[in-house]
């Protein structure tokens, strides 16, 4: 049981525009930044969205983040192909003094 | 660029013990805390344990507390993970992981492709 609460999949077909949610509670997405992973299979995580919504250097303006309260959401836009992969959101948890992720979220693109 | 490389990977029985390392370049070693994430086969990612800068703090998750010691070598630019009393929960794929900043709540901004550990007996 993951400590941040993600669905277990998504999908959408090529063009279209999905979300992830990333539930969790005030001791970590409530008050610490969300960062958002995408693992490709077979490949190390990859830094996606950091800071609940800004995006590293190199990742398209089609993947977006945003936060309210004690969750989080990944939106992509304009889906690919080679978007279909895992998908983790992760915080620190000021109580646990730990990082934690949510379960992932498989996207699927039809 | 930045790369780190894992290595010590493999078999191991039940009750065991094995080092991992990850040898790390392209920045400044000693300004980053870095951090082991694991990710059992077909499942998510789960952070293991995680070292400051200079190792004045060191953060572990409660599976491993008291069997797990992560340590750095800063002048060999190289993290460890020694584990101990290992279980067969323990199977995974162990990623090296570093941190934007000097303390280990920042977030992971670079990865290593992984050492895949096996508990079996």
């Amino acid at each position: 049981q993951s400590v941040l609460t993600q669905p277990p999949s998504a999908s959408g077909t090529p063009g279209q525009r999905v979300t992830i949610s990333c539930s969790g509670t005030s001791s970590n997405v409530g008050s610490n930044a969300v960062n958002w992973y995408q693992q490709l299979p077979g490949t190390a995580p990859k830094l996606l969205i950091y800071s609940n919504n800004q995006r590293p250097s190199g990742v398209p303006d089609r993947f977006s983040g945003s936060k309210s309260g004690t969750s989080a959401s990944l939106a992509i836009s304009g889906l690919q192909s080679e978007d279909e992969a895992d998908y983790y959101c992760a915080a620190w948890d000021d109580s646990l003094n730990a990082w934690v992720f949510g379960g992932g979220t498989k996207l699927t693109v039809l | 660029e930045v790369q780190l490389v894992e290595s010590g990977g493999g078999l191991a029985q039940p009750g065991g013990s094995l080092r991992l390392s990850c040898t790390a370049s392209g920045f400044s070693f000693s300004n980053y805390a870095m951090s082991w994430v694991r990710q059992a086969p077909g499942k998510g990612l789960e952070w293991v344990s995680g070292i400051s800068g200079s190792s004045s703090s060191i953060y572990q998750a409660d599976a491993v507390k008291g069997r797990f010691t992560i340590s750095r070598d800063n002048s060999k630019n190289t993290l460890y993970l020694q584990m101990s009393s290992l279980r067969v929960e323990d199977t995974a794929i162990y990623y090296c992981a570093k941190h934007y900043v000097v303390v280990v709540a920042a977030r992971f901004d670079y990865w290593g492709q992984g050492a895949l550990v096996t508990v079996s007996s």
